[in-house]
C-alpha cells in the first residue's frame, strides 16, 4: 500500500543554520511531490514541488531534493529563521490522489 | 491576495445530525478539494471536483459524504449522519489546473462531534 513517512518527529535548529527535512515514501509511480508547511491553527501551505522526472528544484531558501532510487524527498532550508517554525510535511501525487506524509516539527532557536 | 475561506471556524454536532461545511475557492479557479486532519495525524485526502462533479475520493469519502458547488462561489462537504470518528479539522483547497498547480488551503473547520 501507499505510506509516505518522516524519518524524525522534530527539529531543533538554531536560527541561521540549515535545516534538513526528510521523508521517504513507497509508491515509485508517484509522478508529483509537494513540500507542505503548517502553522498552529492555519491550513497548509504550499512551498515547493517536484515532479518525478526531476531531481533537484530550488526556491527562494528552499531547496528539494528527490532520489527515486531509494524513494527518498528531502526539502532543505537555508538560513532558517524563526518564522519557519512549523510543521513541514511532504505530499505524494498518485493519479489526482494526495498522500500525506506525517509531519515534521521545526523549531528554530534565536 | 485572494485567499479560500471556510465557514464556520468551529462546529459542533450532535452524533447522527448532518453537517454541511462550506468553503468559498479563490474565484477563478476550476479544482476544489476537500481534506481531513484528525487531531495529531496527518492529512488525508477525501475528494477533488472539478467541471462540477467528482475526479477522484479516497476510501474515506463514502456514501455519508456528498459534495456540491450549489452556486458560482461555495463549494460544500455534507457529512449526512456524522460519527464520533468524523471529528477533525476539515480543510477545503482550489487551484487553477489539476496536478501540478499549487493548492491553496482555507484555515480548516474544526468539526467536533459529541
Amino acid at each position: 500500500g501507499e505510506s509516505v513517512g518522516l524519518h524524525l518527529p522534530t527539529l531543533s535548529v538554531q536560527e541561521g543554520d540549515n535545516s534538513i527535512i526528510n521523508c521517504a515514501y513507497s509508491n515509485s509511480a508517484s509522478d508529483y511531490f509537494i513540500w507542505y508547511k503548517q502553522e498552529s491553527g492555519k491550513g497548509p501551505q504550499f512551498i515547493i514541488d517536484i515532479r518525478s522526472n526531476m531531481d533537484k528544484r530550488q526556491g527562494q531558501r528552499v531547496t528539494v531534493l528527490l532520489n527515486k532510487t531509494v524513494k527518498h524527498l528531502s526539502l532543505q532550508i537555508a538560513a532558517t529563521q524563526p518564522g519557519d517554525s512549523a510543521v513541514y510535511f511532504c505530499a505524494e501525487i498518485v493519479n489526482g490522489k494526495s498522500t500525506f506524509g506525517d509531519g515534521t516539527t521545526l523549531t528554530v532557536k534565536p | 491576495e485572494p485567499e479560500v475561506t471556510q465557514t464556520p471556524s468551529h462546529q459542533v454536532t450532535q452524533m447522527g445530525q448532518e453537517v454541511i461545511l462550506r468553503c468559498v475557492p479563490i474565484s477563478n479557479h476550476l479544482y476544489f478539494y476537500w481534506y481531513r486532519q484528525i487531531l495529531g495525524q496527518k492529512v488525508e485526502f477525501l475528494v477533488s471536483f472539478y467541471n462540477n462533479e467528482i475526479s477522484e475520493k479516497s476510501e474515506i469519502f463514502d456514501d455519508q459524504f456528498s459534495v456540491e458547488r450549489p452556486d458560482g462561489s461555495n463549494f460544500t462537504l455534507k457529512i449526512r449522519s456524522t460519527k464520533l470518528e468524523d471529528s477533525a479539522m476539515y480543510f477545503c483547497a482550489s487551484s487553477e489546473g489539476g496536478a501540478g498547480y499549487e493548492q491553496y488551503f482555507g484555515p480548516g473547520t474544526r468539526l467536533t462531534v459529541t
